[in-house]
């Protein structure tokens, strides 16, 4: 499981609230991701890092902002979560020059 | 958009091989071609990834035709723990997942 952890696995919360999401590595990987998989969509890119304070948008960044001021982690906001933030994220590491990605569990995030 | 065309469905009995095809006519020189699979819930699983040449791995193999333009991802001995969606990637830069090929294993 390339020493991924995802927390919290599970989340309800109501619309307006802020929620961070938090990945935490134990391999010192440089990249990390953070990814939203609905239904009949594949996983989409939110947001990604390659290194500390490094980061950069992904294809569905809206309303999601992320922040990395150490290496093994690498959080992920909603500032003012929506129904349509519904989803489950996961996050995945991985080291320079490949695409080659190892994935975390994922966290089941509902927004009533 | 995704870059590859995969069927939406495959089924395989279990103990044969597995032949999951992939068209990616459009791919670049510099693009790589990418094999992931998603477990019922899990996160995506890393499978085998390749340019040019075929390649082998302790889980698969990938078969990439000379132009290019297609490829094969190959599970010799396909079991019920295989049953997952499997995702063609084409990429030099983001994985860009589409919505990939549910493979059901039977007994």
């Amino acid at each position: 499981d390339a020493g991924i952890t995802q927390s919290p696995r599970h989340k309800v919360t109501e619309t307006g609230t802020p929620v961070t999401l938090r990945c935490h590595q134990t391999e010192n990987h440089r990249y990390m991701y953070w990814y939203r998989q609905d239904p009949g969509h594949g996983l989409r890119l939110i947001h990604y890092s390659y290194g500390v304070k490094d980061t950069d948008k992904g294809e569905v960044s809206d309303g999601y902002s992320v922040s990395r001021s150490k290496t093994e982690d690498f959080l992920l906001t909603l500032e003012s979560a929506t129904s349509s933030q519904t989803s489950v994220y996961f996050c995945a590491v991985a080291g320079g020059g490949s695409y080659e990605q190892y994935f975390g569990p994922g966290t089941r995030l509902t927004v009533t | 958009d995704a870059k590859t065309t995969q069927p939406p469905s495959m089924d395989c009995a279990e103990g044969r091989a597995a032949n999951l095809p992939c068209n990616h006519s459009t791919i670049s020189g510099n693009e790589y071609v990418y094999w992931y699979r998603q477990i019922h819930s899990q996160g995506p699983q890393y499978i085998i990834h390749g340019l040019k040449n075929n390649e082998t791995n302790e889980m698969a193999s990938l078969i990439i035709t000379e132009d290019r333009k297609s490829s094969t991802l190959i599970l010799p001995h396909a079991t019920l723990r295989d049953t997952a969606v499997y995702y063609c990637i084409v990429t030099y830069d983001k994985l860009i997942f589409g919505t990939g090929t549910r493979l059901q294993v039977f007994p």
